[in-house]
């Protein structure tokens, strides 16, 4: 099946900084991809929609201008959350649409710390 | 409007019993229907979807859930438990044929005793 991966898998920031995290399709192209932030112990929430070549959507109460997201190839999306918080804290999920557009398939995560 | 009901944050059950986790949704729109499993500080990997046709839906490591349209329920079930099915669970809905937005459930976390 596809792969999508992400990096870093874990990260630890002082607070005030920004960090950025990658989603890369590997072996397809994704015109969407899709960010999602997992509190601890709360479900998976979508956060944006990452669209090629054009500006994110975000979800309801989602600061663009603290969640910056980039999508400037076909493989490749970026979040980054700028002026880091401690309550930025989160697991942070990116997935995408296969070709065919029948089935999503998720990164590994990546675990954010601010400290 | 999607929405994705869980009953049951935590589910425990001993090892070869048989492994129940509830899902009911809410869709205004003919739902897909996932079950992911997620284990600790992993991703999502996908255990089996419904979409179309036959109801009863078979996956990996055993696993099935049949659509229950009548009751709106999209329940995960495995006969025989084992240690490496510790994890947590998540149902989700999206809207039919559109994959861009994923409703996910609160989580079921199983844990299996020996």
């Amino acid at each position: 099946g596809a792969v999508v991966s992400q990096h870093p898998s874990w990260v630890i920031c002082k607070s005030g900084t920004s960090v950025k995290i990658e989603c890369r399709s590997l072996d397809f192209q994704a015109t969407t991809m899709f960010w999602y932030r997992q509190f601890p112990k709360q479900s998976l929430m979508l956060m944006a929609t990452s669209n090629e070549g054009s500006k994110a959507t975000y979800e309801q109460g989602v600061e663009k201008d603290k969640f910056l997201i980039n999508h400037a190839s076909l493989t490749l999306s970026t979040l980054t959350v700028t002026s880091a918080h401690p309550e930025d804290s989160s697991f942070y999920i990116c997935s995408a649409n296969g070709q065919s557009n029948t089935e999503a398939f998720f990164g590994q995560g990546t675990r954010l710390t601010v400290v | 409007a999607q929405s994705v009901t869980q009953l049951g944050s935590h589910v425990s059950v001993s090892e070869g019993a048989l492994v129940l986790l509830r899902c009911n949704y809410s869709s205004s729109v003919p739902p897909y229907l996932f079950w992911y499993v997620q284990y600790p500080n992993q991703g999502l990997q996908l255990l089996l979807k419904y979409t179309t046709g036959a109801t009863l839906v078979k996956g990996i490591n055993g696993f099935e859930a049949e659509f229950k349209k009548s009751e709106t329920s999209f329940h995960l079930t495995k006969p025989s438990a084992h240690m490496s099915d510790a994890a947590e669970y998540f149902c989700a809905v999206t809207e039919g044929y559109n994959f861009n937005k994923f409703y996910f459930g609160s989580g079921t976390k199983l844990n299996v005793k020996p």
